[in-house]
């Protein structure tokens, strides 16, 4: 099962691009990236995921290298409203079929004015 | 609105006592879950159900129990066994956002319980 690296904490001026890493190095070639963030004592929220390409939506880009062994979340114009704990997963196929995903300690985002 | 309650928001316990936690989504998923999160960590995994009348252990479900008797509901009982049940414990259940075709399944969670053990 493919594990992922973020690192512990990150800071960002509003307004700034914020660009999260996120390591994966052991993923496999159906495995997906998925991209969730947790506002203080709330429950995490969905972001976005990708299998190989680029993905954009309205809250934010993924950006996943060639070889699929890392990845970057960017969150074009930071907010102090996108203050939150980034979790990079990749999801844990169960014997089943389906698919559980699996939660690190996250990258901390601070964004200040 | 379709989404995933839980209930209730704060809870306070005397040691020693078991406490039983709500779960309710009205998304028609198959799968639910609940974690556990203590401060500074991320959410660990304890039990799960893929389909009704059916559930797993996840990685620390010594202490708790759970039933999955309706599609829509998942409780979780938090015994005296468990040796530090004061935690964040939050909810989750899993399937296609609505609106889309279905090609990928992602998790909805639950505002939060947090369970406080006097």
């Amino acid at each position: 099962d493919a594990k992922t690296t973020q690192p512990t904490s990150m800071d960002c001026a509003e307004g700034r691009a914020a660009n999260l890493p996120c390591n994966h190095s052991t993923i496999s070639g159906n495995e997906y990236v998925y991209w969730y963030r947790q506002i203080h004592s709330q429950g995490p929220q969905y972001i976005i995921h990708g299998l190989k390409n680029n993905e954009t939506n309205e809250m934010a880009s993924l950006i996943i290298t060639e070889d699929r062994k890392s990845s970057t979340l960017i969150l074009p114009h930071a907010t102090l409203r996108d203050t939150a704990v980034y979790y990079c997963i990749v999801r844990v196929r169960l014997s089943g079929g389906s698919y559980i995903p699996t939660f690190g300690r996250g990258t901390s985002l601070i964004v200040h004015p | 609105d379709g989404g995933i309650t839980q209930s209730p928001k704060y809870l306070f316990r005397k040691e020693g006592q078991n406490v039983t936690l709500s779960c309710e989504q009205n998304l028609n998923h198959d799968a639910m879950y609940w974690y556990r999160q203590d401060p500074g960590q991320g959410l660990r995994l304890i039990y799960y159900s893929q389909i009704v009348n059916d559930f797993q252990k996840g990685d620390i479900a010594e202490g708790y129990s759970v039933s999955r008797e309706k599609k829509e509901s998942f409780p979780l009982t938090v015994t005296s066994a468990q040796k530090n049940p004061t935690a964040f414990y939050l909810c989750a259940s899993q399937g296609p956002p609505a609106g889309t075709s279905g090609t990928y399944n992602e998790q909805f969670f639950g505002p939060g319980t947090r369970l406080t053990v006097l």
